[in-house]
């Protein structure tokens, strides 16, 4: 059965730090895996969407890498801002599941002005 | 091309009664699944249906329902409502950009139960 852990459960950084989240998930069969940003009560917003076959994804001051092999992804945010603050899951997508997701617990994020 | 829509944004109902969620994915999407977000669980996959047929389903009681319609619109039931079944209820629209397969989902629907 897959699981997705993600480190830490939560981050406190200053405003205009560079940061990285982590994913890492224990079975290497993987589709895909999806980066999502959640502000409190919301839904989730889709940041970036990494295909077993890359190695990485950008999307402005976001880059999402993957390694298959070792189960791991990284969300790297570059000068935070405070409206970066929320909760970043990341799911995967594996085969024989139809379509169905399997999330981490998330990263709450905070960026201090 | 409108996001997801789900109704009731909110919804407060006592133990025993049951509820229904609906969903209308982003046009022209024909695949939808439902998700429950709780503090303690996160995020667990509940069903998703494609072209009114379900094609997954997850670990949850039979008290767990869900349909669509030819339209694509999803609704999903609980019955007999626990306490334990207050949660965000997501529903996602799945699309296939650039071919591949990719999750938009809707703002949720917060179910309370007294």
């Amino acid at each position: 059965k897959q699981e997705v852990t993600q480190i830490p459960a939560a981050l406190s950084v200053p405003e205009g730090e560079n940061l990285v989240l982590n994913c890492s998930f224990t079975d290497s069969a993987i589709y895909n895996l999806q980066w999502f940003r959640q502000d409190p009560g919301k839904g989730l917003t889709s940041l970036l969407l990494i295909q077993s076959s890359q190695r990485e994804q950008t999307s402005g001051r976001l880059n999402a890498s993957l390694d298959k092999s070792s189960g791991r992804s990284t969300l790297y945010i570059a000068a935070s801002q405070p409206g970066d603050s929320a909760t970043y899951l990341c799911a995967v997508r594996v085969p024989g599941s139809a379509r169905q997701l399997t999330f981490g617990s998330g990263t709450q994020l905070t960026v201090l002005p | 091309k409108a996001g997801v829509t789900q109704t009731p944004r909110y919804l407060i109902k006592t133990r025993g009664q049951q509820v229904t969620l609906s969903c209308s994915p982003i046009s022209g999407h024909r695949s939808v699944s439902w998700y429950q977000q709780t503090p303690g669980q996160g995020l667990q996959f509940l069903f998703e249906y494609f072209s009114e047929t379900q094609r997954n389903k997850g670990n949850f009681p039979g008290r767990f329902s869900g349909r669509q319609f030819s339209n694509s619109r999803s609704e999903m039931n609980v019955s007999t409502l626990e306490l334990g079944d207050s949660a965000l209820y997501l529903c996602a629209s799945i699309g296939y950009p650039g071919g591949k397969v990719k999750q938009f989902f809707g703002p949720g629907t917060r179910l309370t139960v007294l």
